[in-house]
């Protein structure tokens, strides 16, 4: 495997469910991403994981809970969700720079969750 | 407020024709500039990126990408489109340098139909 990976590619699930989503990266980068993007809005910024300590949490609801256990994986984890957190949420990583400044970010396909 | 505007919310092409996708930002010093695609039910993908150097860039299949740092703007050219780049394209901004964690400002998107 190459790249950002992401499982599952597609979950259904109910609002009482709890679920995970799985990300993967084979590049050796030092922070890691968690994007949602639904119909409705552009791309929201979640998470952010900078060797592997959470820097950033763009007022997400506890019901999203990330968990980065080392510096390749990223977890999501998901619990008595709304609909309308329906959406594709898409992982990334990216190497810091040492200045603190930004480089590219690689994606991984993403999951799209739908929310019943 | 740092902010990145793509003012076409969606463009039609004929296969063959020329295109030119805008993206104007607003940011307090000149930030490294991205372009990504974004193919249906996929991830995001890097065309091309600018740091530094000359201001034409050159990226992954036929795109390129001028920065022109007296109108904020890094605009997406293809001399000639072909049915396979219908998808949505993001372009996004970040920072050279500071706390930003290597975070990404993306715009709202620009999606792109191609006619035979």
């Amino acid at each position: 495997e190459t790249g950002v990976t992401q499982t599952p590619r597609h979950l259904v699930m109910g609002m009482t469910n709890k679920k995970s989503l799985k990300c993967e990266q084979h590049l050796g980068h030092n922070a890691m991403y968690w994007y949602k993007q639904s119909a409705k809005k552009p791309l929201e910024l979640m998470f952010v994981y900078s060797l592997e300590e959470r820097v950033e949490n763009n007022s997400v609801p506890s019901r999203f809970s990330p968990e980065c256990p080392n510096s390749s994986h990223l977890f999501l984890h998901l619990h008595t969700l709304q609909p309308e957190d329906s959406a594709l949420y898409l992982c990334a990583s990216s190497q810091l720079r040492t200045s603190g400044g930004a480089d590219t970010q690689y994606f991984g396909p993403g999951t799209r969750l739908t929310v019943l | 407020a740092q902010s990145v505007t793509q003012p076409d919310i969606h463009i039609t092409v004929s296969e063959g024709a020329s295109l030119e996708l805008r993206c104007n930002y607003s940011y307090g010093a000149t930030p490294y500039l991205f372009w990504y695609v974004q193919s249906p039910g996929q991830g995001l993908q890097l065309l091309l990126k600018y740091f530094s150097g000359d201001t034409l860039v050159q990226g992954i299949k036929g795109f390129e990408a001028e920065f022109k740092r007296s109108q904020s703007s890094f605009n997406l050219r293809k001399p000639s489109v072909h049915w396979s780049d219908a998808a949505e394209y993001f372009c996004a901004v970040g920072a050279r340098a500071g706390g930003s964690q290597g975070n990404l400002i993306f715009g709202k998107g620009t999606k792109l139909s191609v006619k035979p």
